[in-house]
């Protein structure tokens, strides 16, 4: 059971370029999302999604776009990179309504950095 | 208010001794608080969460100890050991929806 997987572990961009990160799930989860992580910041949501076909924006959705056209993968899209997207970035997955019983389970994440 | 207030920012423990994190809150919605820890190149992974029904729940040597009335939670690691070593978040969200409110997060360290 692989769980949350995420590609590619690392990335390099120049200013103005573009590029999609990865992540699937194999756990049949409804509910995906992403983050994003920066030192003395802690982790905050860019997009989720509750299911297939569905999503919605989260605290920090500018500069990325998200589909959800299976329940398995939810790629994150940067259209135009900017320095200020240089960032950890995790995805995360949950069965179903968050809770006690149903946490989030995160992949190891993608180190990008724009220059 | 939306956001999770955690501190310290960092914080360094003598092997077995007992290390303690804080977070508070301002929005009384909130009614599942989870804590995450993380290794170095992982994602973070749930370690315990509570509801405010509660004022206390233990998980072994992790204890999270929740105040209602002043809106703080906060973790407590007994008898911390090297491999404890990670970085911790809180968190906060509301039942039913799909979004958690993480603290910045506190990078502990055991010393052996």
């Amino acid at each position: 059971n692989a769980g949350v997987t995420q590609t590619p572990k690392f990335q390099v961009l120049k200013t103005g370029q573009s590029m999609t990160l990865q992540c699937a799930q194999d756990m049949n989860h409804e509910y995906m999302s992403w983050y994003r992580q920066d030192p003395g910041m802690g982790l905050r949501l860019i997009h989720y999604s509750v299911g297939a076909g569905i999503t919605d924006q989260g605290e920090v959705p500018n500069g990325y776009n998200v589909s959800r056209s299976t329940t398995e993968d939810f790629p994150l899209r940067l259209l135009s990179a900017a320095p200020s997207q240089t960032s950890v970035y995790f995805c995360a997955s949950s069965y179903s309504l968050l809770g006690v019983d149903s946490p989030l389970h995160f992949g190891n994440g993608t180190r990008l950095t724009v220059t | 208010q939306q956001q999770v207030k955690q501190s310290p920012q960092s914080l360094i423990v003598q092997k077995g001794g007992i290390s303690i994190i804080n977070c508070a809150y301002e929005n009384t919605a909130f009614d599942y608080f989870p804590w995450y820890q993380q290794f170095p190149g992982k994602g973070p992974a749930l370690l315990i969460a509570i509801r405010p029904d509660v004022s206390e729940k233990k998980e072994g040597r992790f204890t999270i100890s929740f105040n209602k009335s002043a809106k703080q939670f906060s973790l407590h690691i007994m008898d911390s050991q090297p491999g404890d070593s990670a970085t911790y978040f809180c968190a906060a969200s509301v039942s039913g929806t799909y979004k958690y409110i993480f603290g910045t997060g506190t990078r502990l360290k055991v010393l052996a």
